[in-house]
């Protein structure tokens, strides 16, 4: 059984677009968190939901919008997607908001803007 | 502000042999540090992390770390490799209490037979 998972696994499209990729846990975890992972396979923190409330927004462009409609579901949103927005996206959980419980990663989905 | 370096970017080494995946940190306050593992196309994995307590970490495959505070390093080891361990590494940190998980650049692990 996947932990947590994405789809869509792959997302090509071109700029303008409005695209959406989507999580869920199966963990029963409370806190979830989007991640960006660019070319050079830097990894940031773009946000992070605890039971459906944001916790963490990184300075993302508004273009970005996640959404959690319950604590085992967090999609993210991206409007007028830019050519700058192509990169790795993993989503994550973790069973609660301290930092000392263990991070549970997606298999990422791989957005390519053309 | 937090910040994680891991200085080397790429580490090739043979089958059987030790390597030492190096990670130094800032930070002004306690904090709890992580090394995740990212095989080719999947997601990041956790190797172990640093609480509290004794400062020599052991994790999943035989890989331990040692928190060394004067210094600011947590070093990821392991004393002999396999071809399987052929990996992107990365060092993360967070301040005590805080959500947030900050990560080092990564190294790549290549290991050849």
């Amino acid at each position: 059984d996947t932990a947590v998972s994405q789809t869509p696994k792959y997302l090509v499209t071109q700029m303008g677009n409005d695209k959406s990729i989507k999580c869920e846990q199966n963990l029963g975890h409370d806190t979830m968190y989007w991640y960006k992972q660019d070319s050079k396979k830097f990894l940031k923190i773009m946000f992070s939901y605890n039971n459906k409330e944001l916790i963490i927004n990184e300075t993302v462009p508004n273009r970005f919008s996640p959404k959690s409609p319950d604590k085992a579901h967090l999609n993210l949103h991206i409007n007028s997607l830019e050519l700058g927005d192509s990169a790795v996206y993993f989503c994550a959980s973790s069973q609660a908001r301290v930092l000392a419980d263990t991070q549970y990663f997606g298999p990422g989905t791989r957005l390519t803007v053309l | 502000a937090q910040s994680v370096t891991q200085l080397d970017s790429q580490v090739p080494v043979f089958e059987e042999a030790p390597v030492e995946l190096r990670c130094n940190y800032s930070s002004s306050v306690s904090v709890y540090l992580f090394w995740y593992v990212q095989y080719p196309n999947q997601g990041l994995q956790l190797l172990l992390k640093y609480l509290s307590g004794s400062t020599l970490v052991k994790g999943i495959n035989g890989f331990e770390a040692e928190f060394n505070k004067s210094q600011t390093s947590f070093h990821l080891r392991k004393p002999s490799v396999h071809i399987s361990d052929t990996a992107e590494y990365f060092c993360a940190v967070s301040e005590g209490g805080a959500q947030k998980l900050v990560f080092g650049q990564g190294t790549r692990l290549t290991i050849n037979p």
